[in-house]
């Protein structure tokens, strides 16, 4: 069954870096790849990068100088951090999975607010 | 980066109508482009990839479309669970972009 399970710290306090981790089960990080999305309180959906099957990794512009996407593929872990937080980050963070066909199976959300 | 006009905004229709809901992309993107629901605090589910292949799982009475940079998704005999915001995704180059949403509720 395909799973994925964001986590992290609830609570950021501003200038701060943000670390999440995505555990997957059900399939291999070798073979697919993995999406970072988020989402701000009543606000639509920000793609903020990928890390492909490979290894590789793509940001998107926006964010690219504060993002970092990694995995341990033997540990079925994504991780991405950000740095330099600020209130506009809050958000509900997901990760989602892609075969590549666009993003099939979606994480829950870990929702991270940004405050002192 | 690719922009994606997504209409309308939202929309408000009946039991069994039928709805359709656009994404306008300002490039060619080919058939990168996939749609998903996403209900009330929960995660987005795809319905439907690569423009017109129905997800695993989705009801037939959604269905995808495309004519050149305009993909249309649509809903047809509309269902209370069907309620929910809409999104197109293309991901024909990065950055990925989204659609704005489309609101759906029932009359």
């Amino acid at each position: 069954q395909v799973q994925l399970k964001e986590s992290g710290p609830g609570l950021v306090q501003p200038s701060q870096t943000l670390s999440l981790t995505c555990t997957v089960a059900g399939f291999s990080l070798t073979s697919y790849n993995v999406h970072w999305v988020r989402q701000p309180p009543g606000k639509g959906l920000e793609w903020m990068g990928v890390i492909w099957n490979t290894g590789g990794t793509r940001y998107n512009s926006a964010l690219k100088s504060r993002l970092s996407i990694s995995k341990d593929t033997s540990k079925s872990q994504v991780f991405l951090k950000m740095n330099s937080l600020q209130t506009e980050d809050t958000a509900t963070y997901y990760c989602a999975r892609d075969p590549p066909l666009g993003p099939d199976y979606w994480g829950q959300g870990v929702m991270v607010t940004v405050s002192s | 980066d690719i922009q994606m006009t997504q209409s309308p905004a939202s929309l408000s229709a009946s039991l069994e109508e039928i709805v359709t809901i656009t994404c306008q992309a300002s490039q060619d993107i080919g058939n990168y482009l996939s749609w998903y629901q996403q209900k009330l605090g929960k995660s987005p589910q795809l319905l439907i990839h690569s423009a017109t292949s129905l997800a695993d799982g989705v009801p037939s009475r959604f269905s995808g479309s495309r004519s050149g940079t305009q993909y249309s998704l649509k809903i047809n005999r509309l269902q209370v669970e069907d309620t929910g915001i809409y999104y197109c995704l293309q991901h024909y180059s990065a950055p990925w972009t989204f659609g704005g949403g489309t609101k759906l509720e029932l009359k």
